[in-house]
């Protein structure tokens, strides 16, 4: 596709279920990025992939939260045992060295 | 460590007038440098990017953003103000050597256009 594609692009979920945030980003870029927004908040980082190397995790916030990128394209964003403060906007983003990043349109992620 | 400073998390403009948002940056090596504006409820879009090229970067909807090295600053300016500029806009700082090169944001600006 044209973009970077997210799904769903709402979730609610109970307290306590895990859940998985999907990211299509555009074709050949090789470098990938989790970002979650809460309502009001900036852009809080979360993990970054590029090509083959070891992704940076030094953003997750507790071992609740994983994710992997599958072929160097799809990554997913998995959350266990959800909590109410894990409520916000999951935002992904694709890109290539040296140029400028392409957010998708994110995940609301609502934890009743 | 990298970090990115947004001066004034509100600023207000009448539609026609100057557009001045401010953004300072702390980075060990010189940086990749980036301005996104965010419409409610919507994702980020790529205002404009500095790369090391020209320090005078264009992007899009008339906005610019000027490299300063020396004052450590990238703000973003635009002429004369629309109502259609009325979003959040973030500054985002990238290293371009060292094992961090993790995007990172300033807290962001909400710009107001009042008629």
């Amino acid at each position: 596709g044209a973009g970077v594609s997210q799904s769903p692009s709402n979730k609610v979920t109970e307290k306590g279920k895990d859940v998985e945030l999907r990211c299509d980003p555009i074709s050949g870029h090789t470098a990938l990025y989790w970002y979650r927004q809460s309502l009001g908040q900036g852009l809080e980082f979360l993990i970054y992939f590029q090509g083959n190397s070891a992704p940076d995790k030094s953003g997750l916030p507790s071992d609740r939260f994983s994710a992997e990128r599958t072929g160097g394209s799809v990554s997913t964003l998995t959350i266990q045992r959800t909590q109410q403060e894990d409520s916000a906007v999951y935002l992904c983003a694709s890109g290539r060295e040296g140029e400028g990043y392409t957010f998708g349109s994110g995940t609301r992620l609502t934890v009743v | 460590a990298q970090s990115v400073t947004q001066l004034g998390s509100h600023v207000s403009v009448s539609e026609g007038a100057l557009v001045l948002l401010r953004c300072n940056y702390s980075s060990s090596v010189p940086p990749y440098l980036f301005w996104y504006v965010q419409y409610p409820n919507q994702g980020l879009q790529l205002l404009l990017k500095y790369t090391s090229a020209a320090t005078l970067v264009k992007g899009i909807n008339g906005f610019e953003a000027e490299f300063k090295k020396s004052e450590t600053s990238f703000h973003l300016t635009k002429p004369s103000a629309h109502m259609s500029d009325a979003a959040e806009y973030f500054c985002a700082v990238r290293s371009t050597s060292g094992s961090a090169r993790q995007l990172t944001f300033g807290s962001g600006t909400q710009l107001t256009v009042l008629p």
